[in-house]
């Protein structure tokens, strides 16, 4: 049982570029979130998703976007990236949105310079 | 607003001795709570939680988490620390009149740097 898969584990990104961040749930979590994750500032909610076709914004969305086409698949994308952008990245699935825990992905670590 | 403060950057405990992670909340309504446990180059792994019911609450790895309504604290415990136990730890709140939409993400604290030296 995988659980919640990111790829990739690292990537370096130069000013502008973009990339797409994957995340793939076999639980059939129906919820669906991207987490930012820096140094002493705890976890920051990016973009979340209750269904397939479904996303909504979280805490920090600025310079990100987010599709949901299948149950199991949550892409972040990164568009024009910035140094601020620099962080690990988390996905995470839930089986629902009150009293069930989150299960995470192991991260994507993303330098931007 | 919502909102979890961890007051401690970092504890450290001996082997062997009791833990104790502090966890302060605020919701408008009545909360989860969660607390999670993050190993270097991991993801989050979940620990216990509470709902509602009994405030003393067991979860994995031998951990325990006494709510506290009055002073709105969920400390997380354990009786015997392990150098294993090393980790960061986080504590996170949902409003339980909120859920659905924005307003019932989990909202995450700091966390806390535990340090368990043999």
């Amino acid at each position: 049982n995988a659980g919640v898969t990111q790829t990739p584990k690292f990537r370096i990104l130069k000013i502008g570029q973009s990339m797409t961040l994957q995340c793939a749930q076999d639980m059939n979590h129906n919820y669906m979130y991207w987490y930012r994750q820096d140094p002493g500032m705890g976890l920051k909610l990016i973009y979340y998703s209750v269904g397939a076709g479904i996303t909504d914004k979280g805490e920090v969305p600025n310079g990100y976007n987010v599709s949901r086409s299948t149950t199991e698949d949550f892409p972040l994308r990164l568009e024009l990236a910035a140094p601020s952008q620099t962080s690990v990245y988390f996905c995470a699935s839930s089986y629902s949105m009150t009293d069930s825990p989150l299960h995470f992905g192991n991260g994507t670590r993303l330098t931007v310079t | 607003a919502q909102s979890v403060a961890q007051p401690e950057d970092q504890v450290n405990v001996a082997e062997g001795n009791p833990l104790t992670v502090k966890c302060t909340y605020s919701v408008s309504g009545n909360p989860y709570l969660f607390w999670y446990v993050q190993y270097p180059n991991r993801g989050l792994q979940f620990l216990l939680k509470y709902i509602t019911g009994d405030n003393l609450v067991k979860g994995s790895y031998g951990f325990e988490a006494e709510f506290n309504k009055s002073q709105t604290s969920f400390h997380l415990k354990k009786p015997s620390a392990l150098v294993s136990d090393s980790a960061l730890y986080f504590c996170a709140v949902r409003d339980m009149n909120h859920y659905g939409g924005s307003q019932g993400n989990l909202i995450f604290g700091k966390g806390t740097k535990l340090s368990v030296k043999p």
